[in-house]
């Protein structure tokens, strides 16, 4: 079965400096990852994805996210953040090798930025 | 306005009295989902549904019923709640299963 990891359940990073937030995930067969925030009160919203082609995935609000097989690892990187990116970060994953599969989230990485 | 809308979006029930929480969509998506959002555990899937007349369970189905009589809704249903069913719950569409999913706004239930 598919899971997904995010190691850190908090990070802090000073605005305008750039922020990462890690993801490793787990699949038998080939991943799609998604990248998904939570500002407080609200849904989640739609950031980026991975399905297949180039490694490197640019999506919504200046993030960006990189695909590293070896590694397993699909991190969320911003070269320079802002305080209104301070929300709750979720990152998820689909096995696509094994048929009808659901898609399963991280717990979850609370991001601050500080002014 | 393309959304997932639910309702109701908060709710204070006593055990055992059944419950049903709408969702609709407008995007004539065929992929529906619930999930529920607890501190720590991030969120969790509880049903699926891939297109009309077809549901599958996620992660933590039990105590959760749910169908897909047509397209736009995709009802959750709980029969007798229990306090451990008090949680955050999100419903989402898609276009298919292997594309990124809108969600509504929540419904907080409180089950007591």
């Amino acid at each position: 079965a598919q899971s997904v990891a995010q190691p850190e359940d908090q990070v802090n990073v000073a605005e305008g400096n750039p922020l990462t937030v890690k993801c490793t995930y787990s699949v038998s067969g080939n991943p799609y990852l998604f990248w998904y925030v939570q500002y407080p009160n609200r849904g989640l919203q739609f950031l980026l994805k991975y399905i297949t082609g180039d490694n490197l995935v640019k999506g919504s609000y200046g993030f960006e996210a990189e695909f590293n097989k070896s590694q397993t690892s699909f991190h969320l990187k911003k070269p320079s953040a802002l305080v209104s990116d301070s929300a709750l970060y979720f990152c998820a994953v689909r096995d696509i090798g094994s048929g009808n599969t659901p898609l399963v989230f991280g717990k979850g990485t609370r991001l601050s930025v500080i002014a | 306005e393309a959304q997932v809308t639910q309702n109701p979006r908060y709710l204070i029930t006593v055990t055992g009295k059944k419950l049903t929480v709408t969702c609709s969509q407008n995007m004539n998506h065929e992929y529906m989902s619930w999930y529920r959002q607890d501190p720590g555990l991030g969120l969790r899937q509880i049903y699926y549904s891939m297109n009309v007349e077809v549901t599958d369970k996620g992660d933590v189905p039990e105590g959760y019923k749910v169908s897909r009589k047509e397209k736009r809704n995709f009802p959750l249903i709980l029969e007798s709640p229990s306090p451990n069913q008090t949680s955050l719950y999100f419903c989402a569409s898609s276009l298919t299963g292997y594309n990124e999913q809108f969600f509504g706004p929540g419904t907080r239930l409180t089950v007591l």
